[in-house]
């Protein structure tokens, strides 16, 4: 059972650089899925983040972009996201997921979530 | 302000069968695939519907999707207390080159 669970301060001062890491299990980060975030603030519905191929291929929300870095690790078969200047308005429950295949963009596992609350 | 457009909330009782419908325009629904998520409070999303129709593994039949044109519908039918969650419809934009989702849509059974 392919498992994923992100890894995250919890916590983040605003203006700095919110860091979170997705461990993935029971599968190969390698094999033909890309890699994604999403993100849901307290009260609020889904925004999509991005998501990252394992050769390092990237496709970003518009209005994130400029604050948003991914990056795979393929020898500890993790991904990450940075975030920098941080909001308030970037609380929220982060989510990783895996897509269906290479050729969808939908979910089919995700990881439980980690609450990121910016403030200081 | 989501691209695509949900209904808030929609209710019925058990049993029953209830629609929800996602709009959306050229640039998303009316040229890729569409997908539906269940999330039940506290507890991640959960993928019902791909690429417009097809069910993963494991999703009763109970739970179908429909696409035509810009918009799209997630249909359940026989209704059951469980279904209570919230529905989010998902597709990508080719202007924004980027998924995005519905609003979600709260779903009561009464």
């Amino acid at each position: 059972q392919v498992q994923l669970q992100e890894s995250g301060p919890g916590l983040v001062k605003p203006s700095d650089t919110l860091s979170l890491t997705c461990s993935v299990s029971d599968d190969s980060i390698n094999f033909a899925h890309w890699w994604g975030w999403v993100r849901q603030p307290p009260g609020g519905g889904l925004e999509w983040i991005g998501y990252i191929y394992h050769t390092g291929s990237t496709y970003s929300n518009p209005s994130l972009k400029s604050r948003l870095s991914m990056s795979v690790d393929t020898s500890r078969n993790q991904f990450s996201l940075r975030l920098n200047s941080v909001t308030a308005h970037d609380t929220a429950v982060y989510y990783c997921a895996r897509t269906y295949g290479s050729g969808s963009d939908a979910f089919d596992i995700w990881g439980r979530g980690t609450m990121i609350t910016v403030s200081s | 302000q989501s691209v695509l457009t949900q209904p808030p909330s929609v209710s019925a009782a058990p049993g029953q069968r209830v629609t929800i419908s996602c709009s959306g325009s050229s640039s998303n629904i009316g040229d890729r695939h569409v997908y539906w998520y269940q999330q039940r409070p506290g507890t991640a999303p959960k993928l019902l519907i791909y690429d417009n129709y097809k069910r993963p593994s494991g999703i009763p039949d109970r739970f179908s999707g429909s696409k035509s044109g810009t918009s799209a519908t997630l249909d359940i039918a026989g209704l059951q207390t469980g279904d209570e969650a919230d529905y989010y419809c998902g597709s990508w934009d080719n202007s924004l080159n980027a998924g995005v989702f519905g609003g979600g849509t709260k779903l009561t059974v009464l």
